[in-house]
């Protein structure tokens, strides 16, 4: 099955910087990448998704990067604040009609003021 | 409209007992999951449903037990609860029409098994 790794596991940064957390995956047919925020005690939700026929995608300060040779996908975060700081997974879908999808272990994201 | 709810919201259990969590979505979603997650680990499925009266195994089956009886609810059993078990489980939903969607999640349950 699907094995995505998801690194760092640990993420602070001060407020304005860029963020960045990597994840590979392991299934060539994997063709759908979305990213989850999940705040405190919240449940997760989705803040952004690639596709495999898209190399990056933007969304105001969110992008996402695929490389699919190199099996591997990031999220950036420009300009971070204070309400940025929460775990974020990366996930991969292998296909198949049940839509499935594989999470990483997550990042906890500290923006410090 | 209120998305994906889930009953509980918490449960203490002591090893040994059984119980049943309830996720219900009002979206006419076809797909429906049930996950568990624990710390470091990030979300695990346990088991799906790609639609009324069916299920599958996920990646975490075992102690588990899942029926679809309806379209909008999912149910997750727990037929002799183990102190493994202690964990965050969240149910998911997501339609079918246009290709890979949104999995919109519930506020999950909190269990905690003595």
């Amino acid at each position: 099955g699907e094995n995505v790794e998801q690194h760092p596991s640990t993420l602070s940064v001060q407020e304005g910087d860029s963020a960045v957390i990597k994840c590979t995956y392991s299934d060539s047919a994997s063709n759908y990448f979305p990213w989850y925020k999940q705040e405190l005690g919240k449940r997760p939700q989705l803040i952004i998704d690639i596709r495999s026929n898209v190399g990056e995608k933007k969304d105001q300060r969110i992008a996402v990067t695929l490389n699919k040779t190199a099996k591997h996908f990031s999220l950036h975060i420009t300009e971070t604040q204070p309400e940025d700081s929460a775990v974020y997974f990366c996930a991969a879908s292998q296909g198949g009609s049940a839509r499935q999808l594989t999470f990483g272990s997550g990042t906890q994201l500290t923006v410090l003021p | 409209n209120a998305g994906v709810t889930q009953t509980p919201k918490f449960r203490v259990l002591k090893t040994g007992q059984s119980m049943t969590l309830l996720c219900a979505q009002d979206m006419n979603h076809e797909y429906m999951y049930w996950y568990r997650q624990d710390p470091g680990m990030g979300l695990r499925l346990i088991h799906y449903s790609v639609g009324e009266g069916t299920t599958a195994k996920g990646e975490v089956p075992d102690g588990y037990n899942v029926s679809r009886l309806k379209k909008q609810n999912f149910l997750l059993g727990l037929e002799s609860a183990a102190p493994s078990q202690t964990s965050v489980y969240f149910c998911a939903s997501t339609e079918t029409s246009g290709g890979y969607n949104e999995q919109f999640f519930g506020p999950g349950t909190r269990l905690t098994v003595l």
